[in-house]
């Protein structure tokens, strides 16, 4: 139980183009999920706090125009890199709360975006 | 503020020894405690949790203690493989902010 997946696993762009991915609770209804960005030998940074039916939370000196994200449903999350650049190159990890009032979040394997 | 310390990586080690990786917390109230691994190029995996003093979280070998006068959270496991070799993030909860809180990670590689 408890899984979440994500897709596309990896995903190549042209800069200036816009690049969506999806995180998706497969077993389990998660009215929270979060989204981290990782760097090559370096730990998750959070990006933003996505709730289910309302606006998420961005992390300070995060772009919330250039990194959108949409919890549509109990069960998918979607972020969308906007204008992408080749800095927004990174390994970005959706995780999901495994049920209200838990403390424990469940993450995706992570989707390789490279911008060319 | 909350905030996780983890010891420098990389280490390692022999199959079949035995492994620490240590973990410390600064946090206030009580937060849950857990250990995330990473194997190269996935996704982060629970390996196990703790959610108040005293609690010892377990799984595949693994243990780990919720050490509150030590603020401590050490990874344990008497015998490591060659298949263990990853990414090792210890973590904290914190409710009132409803994020977690990572160190920043230790990679262990075990030679055969």
């Amino acid at each position: 139980g408890a899984v979440v997946s994500q897709h596309p696993s990896w995903v190549i762009c042209k800069s200036g183009t816009s690049v969506k991915i999806e995180c998706r609770s497969l077993d389990f209804q998660a009215t929270t999920m979060f989204w981290y960005r990782q760097f090559p030998k370096q730990s998750l940074m959070l990006m933003a706090t996505s709730n289910e039916g309302s606006k998420a939370t961005y992390e300070q000196g995060v772009e919330k125009d250039k990194f959108l994200i949409n919890h549509a449903s109990l069960t998918l999350s979607t972020l969308t890199v906007t204008s992408a650049h080749p800095e927004d190159s990174s390994f970005y990890i959706c995780s999901a709360l495994g049920g209200f009032g838990t403390d424990t979040q469940y993450f995706g394997p992570g989707t390789r975006l490279t911008v060319l | 503020g909350n905030s996780v310390t983890q010891m420098e990586g990389p280490v390692t080690l022999s199959e079949e020894a035995f492994l620490t990786i240590n973990c410390t917390y600064t946090a206030t109230g009580y937060p849950s405690l857990f250990w995330y691994v990473q194997y190269p190029g996935e996704g982060l995996q629970l390996l196990l949790k703790a959610t108040k003093a005293d609690d010892k979280g377990s799984n595949k070998g693994f243990e780990a203690t919720y050490r509150k006068e030590t603020t401590s959270f050490h990874l344990e496991k008497g015998s490591v493989q060659v298949s263990d070799s990853a990414v090792y993030f210890c973590a904290l909860y914190s409710g009132n902010t409803g994020k977690l809180i990572f160190g920043q990670g230790t990679t262990l590689q075990v030679k055969p």
